[in-house]
């Protein structure tokens, strides 16, 4: 069975630093892995996905993710958090031959000015 | 903006009530999905459409939600005699599947309608 864990409910980091939202996972097979983010009364936006290839994949907005096998884990990081990242950040997870995903709980981030 | 559309973005119905939901997805795609997500919890899966067919649903899907996708574009999720327990954002999201290649894109979601059921 599949199963996404984001062991941080809440983030908060101040403007200008470099932010980190941790996720793990578990699933048979390899993992089909992404992150979105929700803003209030928003539906859902993609931000990322790793399929297969460089374990560091680039998103929208500056965000990155570092996919880590032997720890599987899914890190999401940005280098310098704006004010504007603040947001609700889903981690999901799809398995090998699966059609839907499966979502972590998520981590709301706060940028503090 | 060509992105997912849900109607009605909010609604309030009473215990007992049916209601029913409708989803636009992005034109091009043939894969259709309905999520559910209640307070502080990720979003469910509920079921998937591929074109016109129906083909999962979650053990979530109890037998008072129906969903259906006639011409394998709009879709539409009915739940009858609501419950409390049903008020939730129902999230629909749509992808490219591309057949015998097996890849099947990341999925885009659209607002959501927030159902709450007194």
């Amino acid at each position: 069975a599949q199963s996404v864990a984001q062991p941080e409910d809440q983030v908060n980091v101040a403007e200008g630093n470099p932010l980190t939202v941790k996720c793990t996972y578990s699933v048979s097979g390899n993992p089909y892995l992404f992150w979105y983010v929700q803003y209030p009364n928003r539906g859902l936006q993609f931000l990322l996905k790793y399929i297969t290839g460089d374990n560091l994949v680039k998103g929208s907005y500056g965000f990155e993710a570092e996919f880590n096998k032997s720890q599987t884990s899914f890190h999401l990081k940005k280098p310098s958090a704006l004010v504007s990242d603040s947001a609700l950040y889903f981690c999901a997870v799809r398995e090998t031959g699966a059609n839907n995903l499966f979502f972590g709980t998520g981590t709301r981030l706060t940028v503090i000015p | 903006d060509t992105g997912v559309s849900q109607d009605p973005r909010h609604k309030i119905t009473k215990r007992g009530q049916n209601v029913t939901f409708r989803c636009d997805p992005i034109s091009e795609h043939n894969r259709l999905y309905w999520y559910r997500q209640t307070l502080g919890q990720g979003p469910e899966f509920l079921t998937y459409f591929q074109n016109e067919a129906q083909l999962e649903k979650s053990r979530l899907l109890s037998d008072r939600f129906s969903a259906e996708r006639p011409k394998g574009s709009f879709s539409t999720l009915e739940i009858q005699r609501t419950e409390q327990g049903d008020s939730a954002m129902y999230l629909c999201a749509s992808s490219l599947y591309l057949g015998l290649a097996g890849v099947s894109y990341e999925q885009y979601f659209g607002p959501g309608t927030r159902l709450t059921v007194t």
